[in-house]
């Protein structure tokens, strides 16, 4: 176990439907990163945040968004589902730059 | 742009016999590196991280990595491999000015044949 929880652990959605996926940190982490993992490949880096803020963005397009709140827990959303966002969607959380990142087991999104 | 290549995709050995996985990351700035473990239907686990320092790096279950900064290299060895060690094995890089943003190879499965 590594303290980091995701909820719901699996998700089915239609295509232009909106998601949210949540992730409580590790206690005493502020910094929180969402991945994407689709079948077959490495973790993809979504954004990060550290004290709320946004601070770092992977290539991934203006409707997946997300908020970290003050108890460090996330929110990831996706507005506008389409099919490739199928995917196992990962949060990580440490104690900020330059420490290990500890994840949670994901969630596993379908959208049909 | 950052990157990160793993060489093996698929990788079969029979127990007791020595592992090797290719490692190889795209950046000219300082640079953290790491190998996380996938097992079936289990969250990624570390297996060991290089921040500074020796080069040769130990991890957990007996896996060790060498940093060797010239070739941009951070392979994965175990002298010898357990049927246990069955799982998907990824590289990641994490430059130092960014945070906690971390770049992934594309895994390498291993499967160890009793």
């Amino acid at each position: 176990e590594t303290g980091v929880t995701q909820s719901p652990t699996h998700l089915i959605k239609t295509r232009g439907q909106q998601v949210t996926l949540r992730c409580s940190s590790q206690s005493g982490h502020n910094t929180v990163s969402w991945y994407q993992q689709a079948l077959g490949q490495g973790p993809q880096f979504i954004f990060q945040y550290y004290r709320e803020e946004e601070n770092g963005r992977g290539n991934f397009p203006p409707r997946f968004s997300g908020l970290q709140f003050p108890n460090y827990s996330s929110e990831l959303n996706v507005n506008a589902l389409e099919l490739d966002d199928s995917a196992l969607y990962l949060c990580a959380s440490s104690m900020g730059g330059n420490t290990e990142a500890f994840f949670g087991q994901g969630t596993r999104l379908t959208v049909v | 742009a950052q990157s990160v290549s793993q060489h093996n995709h698929h990788v079969i050995l029979s127990e007791a016999a020595s592992l090797e996985l290719g490692c190889n990351y795209s950046y000219g700035g300082t640079v953290n590196l790491f190998w996380y473990v996938q097992y079936p239907g289990q969250h990624l686990q570390l297996l060991l991280k290089y921040f500074s320092g020796d080069p040769l790096v130990k991890g957990i279950k007996g896996f060790e990595a060498e940093f060797i900064k010239s070739k941009f290299s951070f392979n994965l060895r175990k002298p010898s491999v357990q049927w246990s060690d069955t799982a998907e094995y990824f590289c990641a890089a994490n430059p130092s000015n960014t945070g906690n943003q971390f770049y992934f190879g594309t895994g390498t499965s291993l499967t160890v044949i009793p």
